[in-house]
Order: C-alpha cells, then structure tokens, then sequence
C-alpha cells in the first residue's frame, strides 16, 4: 500500500536556527512531490514541488529550499530561520487515481520559530 | 494565473443540508477536487469532478459547471463530526494543485 511520512510532528526552534524536515513516500515510484505551507487558519501555500531526483520547482522566493536525493524522499531545509517560517508544513504527493491526480497528504510537521 | 474563491466561512446545525461554493479561474482546467481538513490534522481527499454534474459519495456530493468555472460541495445530514475546513482544488496537468483559501465550516447542535 502506499504510504506517506513526514517528521517531526512538531519542532519549536529558534530564530537564526537551522531546519530540516524529511518527508518519505512507500508503495509507488517517480511521484511527484509537494512542500506546502499553511499558516494559521488559512489556506495551503505551494512552496516547492518535484517530478523527478534532483529536479525542484519553487513557487515563491522565501528563506527556505527544497531537495530530492532520493527517488521517494523530499526534504525541506533552511540554514536560518526567521520568525515568519512558522506555520504548518504539509508534504504531499500526487497520487494518480483512475484519471485524475489526488494530492496525498503526510501528517504534517507544525513548526514554531521563537 | 490561478486562482480559487470560496467563502470563508460557514454556519450549520446539525441534520441540515450546507453547499460550500467554489468560483475558479484557471488555465488547462483538469477538473475540480475537494479535501476537508480537521482542525490540527491533514487535509484528506473528499471528491473529483472531472466532467459536469453531480458526483455522490454518501452524505457528500460535488457538482461542477465548467461554463460557469463554478462548483460546489454539498453536505447532507450534517453531523458534529463534519466541523472542518474544506478547500476545493484544481489539479493542474503533470505538476501542480492549486488550493481555494478554504472554509471553514462549524456544525452546531
């Protein structure tokens, strides 16, 4: 079966810290992978998205990057992070399913910068 | 560019029928999807529209007009349980999902 993972739960760090949240996928090859963002009560920003081992697409300029060293691992990194990084990061993949692709969600990481 | 509207937010009791909208505007229109979110947890797929009309899946159902780049997710028999954002999305090909900025739905009793 196809599964998602995605750690830590929940991550307090402080500002100027680094970060890296990994994201692993079972059950399919060549997914397509997605970084998102949402932050408090709002809705879900795309940050990066991937089709392939090193290939990464960015959605908008931040202070975070993306890397895909492995056909089914997607990690999300910043070397230091800024107050406003704080929200709750979703990894995803496209899941095809009879037609049409389904965004397949991981728990979610929820992360603090204090 | 792509872009979803939804209200924000909406109010029910339970046992009523509610219908969240969805107005998009987008390039290479693939079909609209649905995904509902509890508060704290992921959001989990709800429903596809690929082609116009009405899809049901027991106490949820999606429409979709492409004409009018406009559909809807209706939920039936409401219960406290279905309290939870719900977000329509456009699946763009080969890549993308573009996210509606959700609503939020609050069931009372």
């Amino acid at each position: 079966s196809q599964t998602i993972h995605q750690w830590p739960a929940t991550l307090v760090q402080p500002v100027g810290s680094p970060l890296s949240l990994e994201c692993t996928v079972e059950g399919t090859s060549n997914p397509n992978l997605y970084w998102y963002r949402q932050a408090a009560g709002r809705g879900l920003q795309l940050l990066f998205y991937s089709v392939g081992i090193g290939q990464i697409s960015s959605e908008v300029p931040q202070n975070l990057s993306a890397s895909r060293p492995q056909d089914r691992q997607f990690i999300l990194s910043s070397k230091k992070l800024l107050l406003s990084d704080s929200g709750f990061y979703l990894c995803a993949w496209g899941l095809r399913l009879g037609g049409h692709t389904e965004a397949f969600f991981g728990q979610g990481t929820r992360l603090t910068v204090v | 560019g792509q872009s979803l509207e939804q209200p924000s937010e909406v109010t029910a009791v339970e046992g009523a029928i509610v219908q969240i909208n969805c107005t998009y505007q987008t390039s290479g229109f693939y079909g609209l999807s649905w995904y509902q979110q509890h508060d704290g947890g992921a959001p989990t797929f709800l429903s596809y529209n690929g082609l116009d009309g009405l899809e049901e899946t027991g106490r949820f159902s999606s429409f979709l007009s492409r004409s009018d780049s406009y559909g809807y997710l209706l939920l039936q028999e409401l219960q406290m349980k279905d309290s939870a954002s719900y977000f329509c999305a456009v699946p763009l090909y080969g890549q993308n999902f573009v996210f509606g900025p959700g609503t939020r739905l609050s069931v009372l009793p």
